[in-house]
């Protein structure tokens, strides 16, 4: 069953850099992921696809400070130089064939 | 420039029907599939439904799965989510999504703001 796991939280301090994870289950370590940025009370954000192979493509507009980066079936977001609108919630996706999953999210602090 | 606006959210009893629209435009339509993906309050996104872009192929969330209906009318530019058989969890924002692609189930760059669905006695 393809699934994706993330922590809850994470906290960071403002101008730091901080890596949120999201785990593809066993068998789909292959699969390329989305992630998305939810601020408080907005709808989600693209911020980019992160294929198999580590490379990845961003959404309009969106920072260099936001990169993506992968290690087998763990797939990574880095933020850095942190700043106050980054506190958010962050989710990653994936899809099979007729269907697709989110992770359960990660709510970022910024401290 | 992408946009995509949700309407057709309300309070409706357990059991009712509600259909929800989402208005594209600054794209092509017919060339992107379109998700319904929903958000409980205070819970995380979930996935509902997807529609090719030339609406020949559909798939449904389990949950969902005989109850909901999603389709579109490209020339109108609209996506369209009928729900049926209601129940309290289905309360919700429900968000429209753009795929990158033509095929309904890839990656989403672009999303509506939501609209409420609030399903309650």
């Amino acid at each position: 069953q393809l699934v994706l796991t993330q922590s809850p939280s994470a906290s960071a301090s403002l101008g730091a850099s901080v890596k949120l994870t999201c785990t593809l289950s066993s068998g789909h370590s292959s699969y390329a992921i989305a992630w998305h940025q939810q601020q408080p009370e907005k709808g989600p954000r693209y911020l980019m696809k992160l294929n198999s192979d580590g490379s990845h493509s961003k959404g309009d507009g969106i920072p260099d400070r936001f990169s993506g980066s992968r290690s087998g079936a763990e797939r990574y977001l880095t933020i850095s130089s942190l700043q106050s609108e980054d506190e958010a919630d962050y989710y990653c996706q994936t899809w099979g064939t007729g269907a697709v999953v989110f992770g359960g999210g990660t709510k970022l602090t910024v401290l | 420039e992408v946009q995509l606006l949700e309407s057709g959210g309300g309070l409706v009893q357990p059991g009712g029907s509600l259909r929800l629209s989402c208005a594209a435009s600054g794209f092509t339509f017919s060339s992107y599939g379109m998700s319904w993906v929903r958000q409980a309050p205070g819970k995380g996104l979930e996935w509902v439904s997807a529609v090719s872009g030339s609406g020949g192929s559909t798939y449904y969330a389990d949950s969902v799965k005989g109850r909901f209906t999603i389709s579109r009318d490209n020339s109108k530019n609209t996506l369209y989510l009928q729900m049926n058989s209601l129940r309290a969890e289905d309360t919700a924002v429900y968000y429209c999504a753009k795929a990158r692609v033509a095929a309904g189930t890839e990656d989403f760059d672009y999303w509506g703001q939501g609209t409420l669905v609030t399903v309650s006695s």
